[in-house]
């Protein structure tokens, strides 16, 4: 069963420091992951999507690796703002069963960064 | 990006009444959506996989009949909680994908509050 893992649980920093958030899973026969962004209270917005065949994806000051032997993501913000202050979701589908979307979430990293 | 609109976005309920909670895919169809159930401070639990035009299918441990599913149209899945309790209360969120991109797309939430 797939299981995945982020750490840290929560963060804080100052404004423009550069942040790795972490991701783990348990089986690395994935299809792809996806990482979001969820705001207090509201839905998800996805961010980035790297494919299995992939090793990293960017947009903008986000950057996103996937190492599927070591069951390994990170994201990579640059420059970090406060309007950056979100709870980070990673999520990949349970192995083998590419096409059905059926998403296992992390339990996030909440971000705070400080003005 | 796709568009998944979700209402309402909040919702205060006497216990044992029921609750639907609509959600539409604005400009894409969607054959499939998937409804999510979020604790505060928790990750998203998969609920259930709503399929057009066919019976939803339930993650183990979640009821069919106290959640019920309606996949009705290509742009519209409902869920309504039946007999709703205030163990129910909680954060639900759907989602939906297009066939043409990989990336899952949610809607905005909806708390549902059950006094």
């Amino acid at each position: 069963k797939q299981e995945v893992t982020q750490i840290p649980a929560a963060l804080s920093v100052p404004e423009g420091e550069n942040l790795v958030l972490n991701c783990s899973f348990t089986d690395s026969a994935i299809y792809n992951l996806q990482w979001f962004r969820q705001d207090p209270g509201k839905g998800l917005t996805s961010l980035l999507l790297i494919q299995s065949s992939q090793r990293e994806q960017t947009s903008g000051r986000l950057n996103a690796s996937l190492d599927k032997s070591s069951g390994r993501s990170t994201l990579y913000i640059a420059a970090s703002q406060p309007g950056d202050s979100a709870t980070y979701l990673c999520a990949v589908p349970p192995s083998s069963t590419s096409g059905t979307y059926k998403y296992i979430f992390g339990t996030g990293t909440r971000l705070k960064v400080l003005a | 990006g796709a568009v998944v609109s979700q209402h309402p976005s909040r919702v205060i309920c006497k216990s044992g009444t029921s609750v639907k909670i609509e959600c539409r895919s604005l400009d894409f169809q969607a054959t499939t959506m998937f409804w999510y159930r979020q604790f505060p401070k928790q990750s998203l639990m998969l609920m259930a996989t709503s399929n057009e035009g066919s019976k939803a299918t339930y993650e183990q441990g979640v009821e069919k009949d106290k959640f019920l599913i309606n996949h009705a149209s290509l742009t519209l899945s409902t869920l309504t909680v039946t007999s709703a309790h205030p163990e129910d209360s909680s954060f639900y969120i759907c989602s939906g994908r297009p066939l043409t991109n990989e990336k899952l797309f949610f809607g905005s939430g909806t708390q549902l509050s059950v006094l």
